[in-house]
């Protein structure tokens, strides 16, 4: 069973553009929902994470919306740049430090020039 | 400071040969986490530390995975009579005492031949 529904699978953005990826979750006791970044070779950094206490949080070019109700969240990127393309995570974990993650399948973001 | 640490790099086996995968992670983290990515897959969770304890060992896949950590710093996740479907990047991560951000090490690509 996936916990974590992540779409596109794929992203092509122009210079400049907006980079949306989606996620959905099942499991309602899930209170901290990450997105990671990863690099080809490298492991999975932190980006921004949000709770479910706040709709919308934004981090430089970087913005979480969050709908609690429609148990969904998203990424968005703001005048996404070549050096934005990497593979971004979107995760779960439920209430408590010291909790698994669980992942999306990821989405693939290509941001051309 | 030195981030989470992993090796080998890289290791190719033969299928049938135990493994031995090592994770040194960020000094005073306490919490310490294996996940498993195979190709186009999401990070899928294994094993969980606190301390060299193991309160969570939900998602090791079979008996052939075990994992130890000593003196609450490294730890070495074991495959016996390895499969070529185990063949993935195990990546480790750790995060400090009160913390939820996981940190990422770099991962090691294991291919079963």
């Amino acid at each position: 069973q996936q916990q974590v529904k992540q779409s596109p699978q794929s992203l092509i953005v122009q210079k400049g553009g907006i980079s949306i990826i989606n996620c959905a979750y099942e499991n309602t006791a899930f209170d901290y929902f990450p997105w990671y970044q990863q690099f080809p070779g490298k492991g999975p950094a932190l980006l921004i994470a949000i709770r479910p206490d706040v709709s919308e949080k934004k981090e430089g070019r970087f913005t979480i919306s969050f709908n609690k109700s429609a148990k969904q969240f998203s990424l968005h990127i703001m005048d996404s740049q070549p050096g934005d393309s990497a593979t971004y995570f979107c995760a779960a974990s439920k209430a408590g430090t010291a909790s698994k993650l669980t992942f999306g399948t990821g989405t693939r973001l290509q941001v051309t020039l | 400071g030195a981030g989470v640490s992993q090796s080998p790099s890289n290791k190719v086996t033969e299928k049938g040969k135990d493994v031995e995968l090592r994770c040194d992670p960020i000094s005073g983290h306490t919490a310490l986490y294996w996940y498993r990515q195979s190709l186009g897959q999401g990070l899928e969770f294994l094993i969980y530390f606190q301390g060299n304890s193991a309160p969570d060992k939900s998602g090791l896949p079979s008996d052939r995975f075990s994992a130890e950590r000593t003196g609450g710093s490294v730890s070495t996740l074991t495959i016996q009579r390895t499969q070529q479907e185990d063949s993935a990047v195990y990546l480790c991560a750790s995060s400090s005492p009160g913390g939820e951000t996981q940190y990422f090490g770099p991962g090691t690509r294991l291919l079963v031949l």
